[in-house]
């Protein structure tokens, strides 16, 4: 099994419909993140948890929400999907030695 | 705030030549500097990380970085490109002082020409 999990692999979904895109992992990390990738942009911050109590904003958080259910659980909802959240999304969960990626959510909003 | 400059969106090599990615950073306190390689279709999987102890970095696949302080720059090398490196690259950088999140580059797609 992976180490961090992320369902659904691949979604569309039509603007205004609100989403949950799924994280759990097994490494036993505190830390968890929420990224997602553009083209020519790189990774960009969403939001991220140092534990199930501790959630922050990340650089681009507008337009999304996150819920930390438990240590191994953290889920990203957008509440009211528009185009412009097209992209692939990535969880992350981290000690001090670097991140572990997801496989990657691919999120197409029509 | 730390901020990261990939030179190149893509690179071209022919195999068995040089590979040479190029990462600029910048950072008010003392980084902590990682690489992370993305095959197609998949998540990021780490490379290698600097984290203040040997300036020459060896990570795996034959990857190797050294940390140039007074040059901010990270800039990522191998020997000889296998056709199997063809992937794109992320640098990134984070410090303790912001919690470790990681602020990456905008990606370096190497293209390996036979």
């Amino acid at each position: 099994d992976a180490d961090v999990t992320q369902t659904p692999r691949n979604r569309i979904t039509k603007t205004g419909k609100r989403i949950m895109l799924e994280c759990s992992q097994t490494k036993g990390h505190d830390r968890m993140y929420w990224y997602r990738q553009d083209p020519g942009l790189g990774l960009r911050l969403i939001y991220y948890s140092f534990d199930v109590k501790d959630i922050n904003k990340g650089e681009i958080s507008d337009g999304y929400s996150v819920s930390r259910q438990a240590q191994a659980k953290f889920s990203l909802s957008l509440e009211s999907a528009i185009p412009n959240q097209t992209a692939l999304y990535f969880c992350a969960t981290s000690d001090l030695g670097g991140l572990t990626f997801g496989s990657g959510t691919r999120l197409t909003v029509v | 705030a730390q901020s990261v400059t990939q030179l190149g969106s893509h690179v071209s090599v022919s195999e068995g030549a040089l590979v040479l990615l190029r990462c600029n950073y910048s950072s008010s306190v003392p980084p902590y500097l990682f690489w992370y390689v993305q095959y197609p279709n998949q998540g990021l999987q780490l490379l290698l990380k600097y984290t203040s102890a040997a300036t020459l970095v060896k990570g795996i696949n034959g990857f190797e970085a050294e940390f140039k302080k007074s040059e901010t720059s990270f800039h990522l090398t191998k020997p000889s490109a296998h056709m199997s490196d063809a992937a794109e690259y992320f640098c990134a950088v984070s410090i303790k002082a912001a919690g470790n999140k990681l602020t990456f580059g905008g990606g370096t797609r190497v293209l390996v020409k036979p």
